[in-house]
């Protein structure tokens, strides 16, 4: 069946560095692929969608390119800052259906 | 400005009671769905409703009913059923329910007393 998979955190990043979170997922159709973000005590928002292969998506200094020879939407910032930290959290929608990763916790020192 | 509303944003269970939690969005969505985070883990599917007056079970529908009598509305109760409720609640909406964007309300974190 369908699946996301991300990597464990939590992250730990001085402010300034670069991110990278990984996502791989398996999918037996098509499907679309997003990066949502959860700050403490809220509700996810979206962050950036790719719709098909080679898409790339961005959004507040945030990219993601779909990958589909590697099955991956890994998410990158080339400098984070303290307000982003948060716990972020990749998906698949394919064939009607939503899969969540199980989120990767980002904590950004000053 | 268009968005979902959840409430209320904590909530109390005694023993044996059932809860109701509300979710409203004025988006124009057809599809909405529920959703329980338990404390460091992803999201798992309680139910979801493609269309007004038609719900269907997700992953973990047991302990949980939902009602869609109006386009706008999808609360979901608790019952007494349900032996560990305390989480996270979150309730999403999306244009349709093949494959689109979910956009999600600020949650309810539901506590047993």
């Amino acid at each position: 069946g369908d699946s996301v998979t991300q990597m464990e955190g939590p992250v730990t990043l001085s402010e300034e560095a670069f991110l990278t979170i990984n996502c791989t997922y398996t999918a037996t159709g098509y499907p679309s692929l997003f990066w949502y973000v959860q700050y403490p005590g809220e509700g996810l928002q979206l962050l950036l969608k790719a719709t098909k292969a080679d898409d790339k998506g961005s959004n507040k200094g945030f990219e993601a390119t779909y990958r589909k020879e590697t099955t991956s939407f890994h998410l990158e910032k080339g400098s984070v800052q303290v307000s982003d930290s948060a716990v972020y959290f990749c998906a698949l929608s394919d064939r009607n259906k939503f899969y969540f990763g199980s989120g990767t916790k980002l904590n950004v020192k000053p | 400005d268009g968005g979902i509303t959840q409430s209320p944003k904590y909530l109390f269970r005694k023993e044996g009671q059932n809860v109701t939690l509300s979710c409203e969005q004025n988006l124009n969505h057809d599809a909405m769905y529920w959703y329980r985070q338990d404390p460091g883990q992803g999201l798992r599917l309680i139910y979801y409703s493609q269309i007004v007056n038609d719900f269907q079970k997700g992953d973990i529908a047991e302990g949980y009913s939902v009602s869609r009598e109006k386009k706008e509305s999808f609360p979901l109760t608790v019952t007494s059923a349900q032996k560990n409720p305390t989480a996270f609640y979150l309730c999403a909406s999306s244009t349709d329910h093949g494959g689109a964007t979910q956009y999600f309300g600020p949650g309810t974190r539901l506590l047993v007393l």
